[in-house]
């Protein structure tokens, strides 16, 4: 059964700093790779999607990386801003009966402090 | 386009009573998938969807019944609530042709006493 780790659970960075969100997957047999954001009390927002040939994909300040072989994705930031404040999920992509499901890690949750 | 939108937004339900969740989207996606988040769990699969007239168990589907007779409707139905289906429920969607990138709704609140 696939499993998906975040680390850390939470993160606190000041204004501008760059940093890096990692998650861990245990079965490279995946299709894809989402990242997402939810602010509190709202739904799921898809930021990147890495397909599994694929080696990173960017978007502005984000950055995604994906390392099948070893398991592992990491979400770059660069210059975070307080609207960057939420907290942000992993998720893969296999597959299923007839479709590409995903498991969900338990999310890292950022403040950026002013 | 809305996306996705699920109704209603806030539920209160007491334990036995049922209840019908509604999730519709307007992007003709062909997959549609109910999921229940929880403190400490993480977002999991109740059921999906992968065609009008087609639903499939996932993780955690116990408690819970689907239909879709309509492309862009996915229904969710509690039939005999219980206090272990307080959560936030939401619905997603996606298509073939962008590699299955999950279009999410807001969410549902529910909470059963």
């Amino acid at each position: 059964k696939q499993e998906v780790t975040q680390i850390p659970a939470a993160l606190s960075v000041p204004e501008g700093e760059n940093l890096v969100l990692n998650c861990s997957f245990t079965d490279s047999a995946i299709y894809n790779l989402q990242w997402f954001r939810q602010d509190p009390g709202k739904g799921l927002t898809s930021l990147l999607l890495i397909q599994s040939s694929q080696r990173e994909q960017t978007s502005g300040r984000l950055n995604a990386s994906l390392d099948k072989s070893s398991g592992r994705s990491t979400l770059y930031i660069a210059a975070s801003q307080p609207g960057d404040s939420a907290t942000y999920l992993c998720a893969v992509a296999y597959s299923g009966a007839g479709s590409y499901q995903l498991t969900f890690g338990k999310g890292t949750k950022l403040s950026v402090i002013p | 386009n809305a996306g996705v939108t699920q109704t209603p937004k806030f539920r209160v339900l007491k334990t036995g009573q049922s209840m019908t969740l509604l999730c519709a989207q307007d992007m003709n996606h062909e997959y549609m998938y109910w999921y229940r988040q929880d403190p400490g769990m993480g977002l999991r699969l109740i059921h999906y969807s992968v065609g009008e007239g087609t639903t499939a168990k996932g993780e955690v589907p116990d408690g819970y019944n689907v239909s879709r007779l309509k492309k862009q409707n996915f229904l969710l139905g509690l039939e005999s609530a219980a206090p272990s289906q307080t959560s936030v429920y939401f619905c997603a969607s996606s298509v073939r042709d962008s590699f299955y990138e999950q279009y999410f709704g807001p969410g549902t609140r529910l909470t059963v006493t």
